[in-house]
């Protein structure tokens, strides 16, 4: 299995609303990242977790929340989102960060609008 | 810090006709490189990438891709390009024992009949 899965695929919620994000892959990989990305524009890095320890915050707003519950799993949780927090949510993972094989898989992302 | 320039933001091409998608990065240390694909509504997957060795990397739909260490470039090229080829495709670095990749800004590729 050499896939990343995520869900939603679409997710419309209010400022005012939780939500979460789900990404899942089973590939052993022990690095798994989020990246938001804005239409025409590159991957945004978020944050990345290595062996389930949060390792770079990219300074990140606190009303995004990421969680790691396990090597597999990873969450996206969002409270209090604002209208310019709407785009694309992608998931990553690698063998490992700061290998010379961290080449990523992608998940096809969340598409998230936010009221 | 690592960089990525990619020279092009949009490249039309006909149908069958050869291209070559730009891209220079910056960076004090040794580097990775990757060129990704992200067709339409879709996440992003790995078309090549260099790590060492031979710097003429390919990859199975018949991109391939030159390391210029001199030139700090990564140029993305297809002798004959597909319909199906219209997608961004984006160069990004990492360095060795980096936790981040870094992209490049993309180049859209649009294939014309």
């Amino acid at each position: 299995d050499t896939e990343v899965t995520q869900t939603p695929k679409h997710l419309v919620m209010g400022m005012t609303n939780k939500k979460s994000l789900k990404c899942e892959q089973h590939m052993g990989h022990r690095a798994m990242y989020w990246y938001k990305q804005k239409a025409k524009k590159p991957p945004e890095l978020m944050f990345v977790y290595s062996y389930e320890k949060l390792s770079i915050n990219e300074s990140v707003p606190s009303r995004f929340s990421p969680e790691c519950p396990n090597s597999s799993l990873l969450n996206l949780h969002l409270h209090a989102l604002q209208p310019e927090d709407s785009a694309l949510y992608l998931c990553a993972s690698s063998q490992e960060a700061g290998a010379t094989y961290n080449e990523q898989f992608f998940g096809p992302g969340t598409r998230l609008t936010v009221l | 810090a690592q960089s990525v320039t990619q020279l092009d933001s949009q490249v039309p091409v006909f149908e069958e006709a050869p291209v070559e998608l730009r891209c220079n990065y910056s960076s004090s240390v040794s580097v990775y490189l990757f060129w990704y694909v992200q067709y339409p509504n879709q996440g992003l997957q790995l078309l090549l990438k260099y790590l060492s060795g031979s710097t003429l990397v390919e990859s199975i739909n018949g991109f391939e891709a030159e390391f210029n260490k001199s030139q700090t470039s990564f140029h993305l090229r297809k002798p004959s390009v597909h319909i199906s080829d219209t997608a961004e495709y984006f160069c990004a670095v990492s360095d060795a024992g980096g936790f981040k990749t870094i992209f490049g800004a993309g180049t859209r590729l649009f294939v014309k009949a």
